[in-house]
């Protein structure tokens, strides 16, 4: 059971140049997530899924692009990546929003997606 | 909004003494708080909640937490510290009705040394 799996792991690109990061869960989880994590300030939402076909903004969404086409996958682009946006990038998925009907409520991370903008 | 403050960057125990790391929130209604722990180059891993029940949440590992609901504060304890306890640990808290707002603490670095 490979459960949150990102793609790639490590990536430097240059400003302006584009690119996407794959996320695939196998836990059958309808919510996924992308967070950024940098130094000195936790992780921060970037943006999120409730399910196949939705997505919506989280607490810092500007610069990113995101789709959830298949229930399993969702992905987060970058258009335009500036230096602002090297950070470590999080997936998560869980099993619904709905905290009080799911055993544990708990989010399930994957290993990260180190990138690098010059 | 909500918020959540870990006032230690770092926290020094030697194995086998116990240990704490302290979290305080800020939140809208009932708080649903959380502990994670991330080991070097992982993803964070889910120790703990509170969500309603007995003050003090036993978790993984023989980690526990205490609800305080006064003091606004959800520190996470163990007994009897290891040395591969050492991580970097997060606290987190959303209000009841807002799942996708769960806001995460700056994390605080437990270095357990032997």
């Amino acid at each position: 059971n490979a459960g949150v799996t990102q793609t790639p792991k490590f990536r430097v690109l240059k400003t302006g140049q584009s690119m996407t990061l794959l996320c695939a869960q196998d836990m059958n989880h309808e919510y996924m997530y992308w967070y950024r994590q940098d130094p000195g300030m936790g992780l921060r939402l970037i943006h999120y899924s409730v399910g196949e076909g939705t997505t919506a903004k989280g607490e810092v969404p500007d610069g990113y692009n995101v789709s959830r086409l298949k229930k399993q996958n969702f992905l987060l682009g970058l258009e335009s990546a500036a230096p602002s946006q090297t950070s470590v990038y999080f997936c998560a998925s869980s099993y619904s929003g709905d905290w009080e009907i799911t055993d544990t409520g708990e989010l399930f991370f994957g290993e990260g997606s180190r990138l690098t903008v010059l | 909004a909500q918020s959540v403050a870990q006032p230690e960057d770092q926290v020094n125990v030697a194995e086998g003494n116990p240990l704490t790391v302290k979290c305080t929130y800020s939140v809208s209604g009932n708080p649903y708080l959380f502990w994670y722990v991330q080991y070097p180059n992982r993803g964070l891993q889910f120790l703990l909640k509170y969500i309603t029940g007995d003050n003090l949440v036993k978790g993984s590992y023989g980690f526990e937490a205490e609800f305080n609901k006064s003091q606004t504060s959800f520190h996470l304890k163990k007994p009897s510290a290891l040395v591969s306890d050492s991580a970097l640990y997060f606290c987190a808290v959303r209000n009841w009705r807002s799942f996708q707002k769960l806001v995460f603490g700056t994390g605080t670095r437990l270095l357990v040394s032997p």
